[in-house]
């Protein structure tokens, strides 16, 4: 069980808006900024967005984000074929002294 | 350019300890934190813990205290996490990533990943 919640899976089409959120608690996302990453099969995750919702270079500006409160969102604007992937939010806990992943979310593009 | 560089898979049987290098390159190795994190196959994301190249302070997930330990050699600029008494669900891909903190540009660097397979 993942301390950050995301939905397991997410779908959309091909130039469709899809937001993928990220549910967490006062200790981590009510008190600390997200951080966003995208990971494909067999490879390491790479980061997508960190605090202030900056994105590292070669990030794409499709890709965006928002945080109210304890929660967060991801979202991909003008979805392409090759955003087909795993999404994960990330935050440090205040309570467990330690960084808190969400358990993911699988995205489909239809 | 930036590179974390592990070592290689390792097969254990349950029981043993397994210690897993990370040398990171391309920028001043004491000026950022070495966070592990681990993926069970078809699983999500689990952080393991930290090191402060620094000074060598290390902050451990509660669940896997006392049975890692994270070192740095700082005349290699190489950081080792050793992981004691494995189990069969310790098998996983272990990632070294580059830490900035909370409010830092963290995980913006990765190691290729270490596949460890525990099995009798």
């Amino acid at each position: 069980q993942s301390v950050l919640t995301q939905p397991p899976s997410a779908s959309g089409t091909p130039g469709q808006r899809v937001t993928i959120s990220c549910s967490g608690t006062s200790s981590n996302l009510g008190s600390h900024p997200v951080h966003w990453f995208q990971q494909f099969p067999g490879t390491a995750p790479k980061l997508l967005m960190y605090p202030n919702y900056q994105r590292p270079s070669g990030v794409p500006d499709r890709f965006s984000g928002s945080k109210s409160g304890t929660s967060a969102s991801l979202t991909i604007s003008g979805l392409q074929s090759e955003d087909e992937s795993d999404y994960y939010c990330a935050a440090w806990d205040d309570s467990l002294n330690g960084w808190v992943f969400g358990g993911g979310t699988k995205l489909t593009v239809l | 350019q930036v590179l974390l560089v592990q070592s290689g898979a390792e097969l254990k049987k349950p029981g043993a300890s397994v210690k897993v290098s990370c040398k990171p390159s391309g920028y001043s190795f004491n000026t950022y934190v070495i966070s592990w994190v681990r993926q069970a196959p078809g699983q999500g994301l689990e952080w393991m813990g930290w090191i402060n190249t620094y000074n060598g302070n290390t902050n451990h997930a509660r669940h896997l205290q006392g049975r890692v330990a994270m070192t740095t050699d700082t005349s290699t600029s190489t950081v080792y996490m050793e992981l004691r008494n494995l189990g069969s669900d310790d098998t996983a891909m272990y990632y070294c990533a580059r830490d900035a903190g909370s409010f830092g540009i963290s995980f913006d660097h990765w190691g290729q990943g270490t596949l460890v397979t525990v099995s009798s």
